[in-house]
């Protein structure tokens, strides 16, 4: 069971916009520690997707949005396409000196 | 382009020791700014983070697998390694390496290989 706690699936129609939830504690999110999110796509490594809590690296796109609050984070996808679909991860990190990564999110696209 | 590159035997038997080099192009491992460490995934399963060094050879460890994780950086190389003793089916699973921010993200990522514990 992952310390960072994320729902295992969302799903949402093209076009929609959904949101992911990372829960973490006062040890790691709510100690100041950034999150930082991942997209896997089917067979592939993980990409960094957004980085301190709500930037993003050069090539992806606007619709990716992510923010941080307390002892959470959220991963926002607006203008949902079908090339969305794949697992999603948080990441952390720990005052136990431990990265800490959340369980993962699948993301269906109706 | 910074590109790593996991290389290592897919199949090791139980109780014995899973041996993983990562060897990294386009840049050097000796770099003031980053660490570089070693995530794994079960199949079908999420992430977990296995360690973490620097090319000075400071480490950080799960705590869950400290007991059974070595790793070594061979700056003259630009690679380092990963050794995870008495390992069980437990530990088959994709192993990735990937560059480290410390205490902050993964930027770059190896394609990942799979390692399988089977007698």
């Amino acid at each position: 069971q992952s310390v960072l706690t994320q729902p295992p699936s969302v799903s949402g129609a093209p076009g929609q916009r959904v949101t992911i939830s990372c829960t973490g504690s006062s040890s790691n999110i709510g100690a100041g520690y950034d999150v930082h999110w991942y997209q896997q796509l089917p067979g592939t490594a993980p990409k960094l997707l957004i980085y301190g809590n709500s930037n993003r690296p050069s090539g992806v796109p606007d619709r990716f949005s992510g923010s941080k609050s307390g002892t959470s984070a959220s991963l926002a996808i607006t203008g949902l396409q079908a090339e969305d679909e794949a697992d999603y991860y948080c990441q952390s990190y720990d005052s136990s000196l431990s990265v800490l990564f959340g369980g993962g999110t699948k993301l269906t696209v109706l | 382009q910074l590109q790593l590159q996991e290389s290592g035997p897919g199949l090791v038997k139980p109780s014995e020791t899973l041996s993983l080099t990562c060897t990294v192009s386009g840049g050097s491992i000796s770099s003031s700014s980053y660490y570089w460490g070693w995530i794994r995934q079960p199949p079908g399963k999420g992430l977990e983070w296995i360690g973490s060094i620097y090319y000075s050879g400071s480490t950080y460890y799960n705590p869950s697998l400290k007991s059974r994780v070595t790793i070594s950086v061979d700056t003259s190389k630009n690679q380092f390694s990963l050794k995870l003793s008495s390992v069980t089916a437990a530990d088959t699973a994709v192993y990735y390496c990937a560059r480290w921010m410390a205490t902050t993200q993964f930027d770059y990522w190896g394609q990942g290989t799979l390692v399988t514990v089977s007698s």
